[in-house]
């Protein structure tokens, strides 16, 4: 079992749509959670990152922690056809710096 | 600053050819690493340093090597070359927390190295 599950899509949504990515993992000591942003042929980007339990909001991007259940997620409202992109869910211990990812989703926004 | 910057961006090997990634960073950062991203699989780490002169294994490092001989580079060497090494490579780095500063444990990458092993 991957430590870190990753629903790989594609997801399709019309602009403006609510778009909800999630993660699952395995690891209790996990503590720092990020999602990344990855353009096609380009190198991850950091988009959101949350320490431990709850939500964190940034624009239009809102990242959710559920330690108890394991789960995180972020959500994108009005959701932009320059949205189009992999996003990818990592996370790590606390003192660690090696991450660990999941395989990615593959969004596209279509005008 | 450029960042993180890889060479070659693209490179097609035979198999049983070697050849060295290289990797460089421009933001004094203490840790760096290798990852390679294959389609259903996400990104995995091949090997990572803390800084000069520290090296540790990731989760697939059989077939690699690496040395860090300054804070700046970090090559990735590829002994010979198997067809299941075809892959894009990606290069990262961090700075750790400073005093009164979280480690927010960004990784800065690289735009990749695509590598085609026949």
């Amino acid at each position: 079992q991957k430590e870190v599950e990753q629903d790989p899509g594609p997801l399709s949504v019309p602009e403006g749509a609510i778009v909800s990515l999630n993660c699952t993992y395995s690891n209790s000591a996990f503590q720092y959670f990020m999602w990344y942003r990855q353009y096609s042929r380009k190198g991850p980007e950091l988009l959101m990152y949350t320490y431990s339990s709850g939500n964190k909001e940034d624009g239009r991007f809102t990242a959710q922690v559920d330690k108890s259940s394991k789960y995180i997620s972020l959500f994108i409202r009005d959701s932009q056809p320059s949205d189009s992109a992999t996003y990818l869910c990592a996370m790590r211990q606390t003192g660690a710096n090696n991450l660990f990812f999941g395989t990615g989703t593959r969004l596209t926004v279509i005008p | 600053n450029a960042g993180v910057t890889q060479t070659p961006k693209f490179q097609v090997l035979k198999t049983g050819q070697s050849m060295t990634l290289q990797c460089a960073q421009d933001m004094n950062h203490e840790y760096m690493s290798w990852y390679r991203q294959d389609p259903g699989m996400g990104l995995r780490l091949i090997h990572y340093s803390v800084g000069a002169g520290i090296t540790d294994q990731g989760e697939v490092p059989n077939g690699y090597n690496v040395s860090r001989s300054t804070t700046e580079d970090f090559p990735l060497r590829l002994l010979s070359a198997a067809p299941s090494q075809t892959s894009v490579y990606f290069c990262a780095s961090s700075s750790p927390g400073r005093r009164g500063r979280a480690n927010t444990g960004e990784l800065f990458f690289g735009e990749g190295s695509r590598l085609t092993v026949l």
